[in-house]
């Protein structure tokens, strides 16, 4: 079985410029959900979805970070523009149970944006 | 708002030897998970303590939960050099809703 995947793997971008992450979960997982990572610092919420529904989106930064989940499948993640404190790995992680049900969440490797 | 802290932040032991990682946290939780990231990789759970169990075991790891202290502690046993990771604790609780809450984890290296 196929586990949580996520493009591009690293991600080197200029101030203003715009950048679009993508997952693709497990098969059958309805909770998606997105995290980052600013340097080596706790891994922060972005936002949950559950199938195509955004369940929570309280950890989103700001207006400047969009994610969708069309179809409920894969999700992306667009940043525009772009500024440098958006630095950082993105993960992504999806689970058959949200988390708040004892749901074990399935990560992939990180998308590492690098905002110069 | 971080909810969990692991502590030491940076842990250094030679093969063979026991390794000890905290997790404090701060609100009450209905269940703490520890995960591993190599470096370069996703995070792969390890095990899952719910907050009416004070000790759970899966191999060389064990992990213990005092909810009165709001602490949690992973133990490797007999470590290798391939535990070198960086290990996370993570709570779901009431306040946090449907999601895991990180800590900035603690980073093991084990020397052969």
């Amino acid at each position: 079985e196929a586990g949580v995947t996520q493009f591009p793997s690293h991600s080197v971008i200029e101030k203003g410029q715009t950048v679009t992450l993508r997952c693709d979960p497990i098969s059958g997982h309805d909770n998606l959900y997105w995290y980052r990572r600013v340097m080596g610092k706790e891994i922060k919420f972005l936002l949950h979805f559950v199938k195509e529904s955004k369940q929570d989106e309280s950890g989103m930064p700001n207006n400047r970070f969009l994610a969708e989940r069309t179809g409920g499948t894969y999700s992306t993640l667009k940043v525009q523009p772009a500024e440098l404190e958006d630095s950082g790995v993105y993960f992504c992680a999806s689970s058959p149970r949200a988390a708040g049900e004892t749901g074990e969440l399935f990560f992939g490797e990180g998308s590492r944006l690098t905002v110069l | 708002s971080q909810q969990g802290e692991e502590d030491p932040q940076a842990l250094s032991i030679q093969e063979g030897e026991n390794a000890t990682m905290n997790c404090s946290y701060k609100t009450s939780i209905n269940n703490l998970q520890w995960y591993r990231q190599n470096s370069g990789r996703g995070l792969v759970h390890l095990i899952l303590i719910r907050s009416n169990e004070r000790e759970k075991h899966s191999g060389r790891l064990r992990v213990t939960l005092d909810t009165s202290k709001k602490s949690s502690s992973l133990l490797i046993t007999a470590s290798r050099a391939a535990d070198t990771a960086s290990y996370f604790c993570a709570t779901d609780g009431l306040e946090y809703g449907n999601k895991l809450v990180f800590g900035a984890g603690t980073i093991l290296r084990v020397k052969s």
